[in-house]
């Protein structure tokens, strides 16, 4: 099993440019979510699933846009880039309710210029 | 929005020791993770906790999970030099919510 695969693992963005960050699962887990780390912060939600067609805000969702069509997949997408959003972003799914197997992808690190 | 009260924020030691660190909170949680990050990766979990009381360990790691639902504590017996790293604890209430992060104990082990 892969477990959790985020891509790209780096990018360098101009403020207002738009890209869509990568995560795909192969646990067949209900729950998928995207987290920003920033120094000192701890990690904070920005968006949630618990399955296929179903998406939630989190935290901090503002700037952010998800979609969930198949289990397996949960891309998060910056519609239009801020250096604020100046991140590393870490996707992670589990079973649902318990947090069992709760994963973490290695990483997406943003920078936005 | 909430976080854990996660301590020490840092700790130096020697390898050999043993550490401990806790995580409070002011409102309960029905699961706790403990998780370490080495530098670029993404946080790997190391215990995790289901029931009040419940002490569970892994290898050198112990951790438990506090009674009244609002804390839990992680020691690391006899560190050795691959110890060294960011751990965060985690608390999840259940149902679709996230998991709420404390900010990290840095471990930094002295030779």
């Amino acid at each position: 099993n892969a477990g959790v695969t985020q891509t790209p693992k780096f990018q360098v963005l101009k403020t207002g440019q738009s890209m869509t960050l990568q995560c795909a699962q192969d646990m067949n887990h209900e729950y998928m979510s995207w987290y920003r780390q920033d120094p000192g912060m701890g990690l904070r939600l920005i968006h949630y699933s618990v399955g296929a067609g179903i998406t939630d805000q989190g935290e901090v969702p503002n700037g952010y846009n998800v979609s969930r069509s198949t289990t397996e997949d949960f891309p998060l997408r910056l519609l239009s880039a801020a250096p604020s959003q100046t991140s590393v972003y870490f996707c992670a799914s589990s079973y649902l309710g318990t947090g069992e197997g709760y994963t973490f992808g290695s990483g997406t690190r943003l920078t936005v210029v | 929005g909430q976080q854990l009260n996660q301590s020490p924020q840092s700790m130096f030691i020697q390898e050999g020791e043993d550490v401990s660190m806790n995580c409070t909170s002011s409102s309960i949680f029905n699961t706790w993770l403990w998780y370490k990050q080495d530098p670029g990766e993404g946080p790997v979990l190391l215990i995790a906790l289901y029931k009040a009381g419940e002490l569970t360990s892994n290898g050198r790691l112990t951790a438990q999970f506090g009674i009244t639902r609002k804390d839990s504590f992680l020691n690391i017996s006899a560190s050795i030099p691959s110890d060294v790293g960011i751990y965060f604890c985690a608390g999840l209430r259940g149902g679709a919510d996230g998991l709420t992060f404390g900010k990290g104990t840095h471990l930094i082990i002295q030779p």
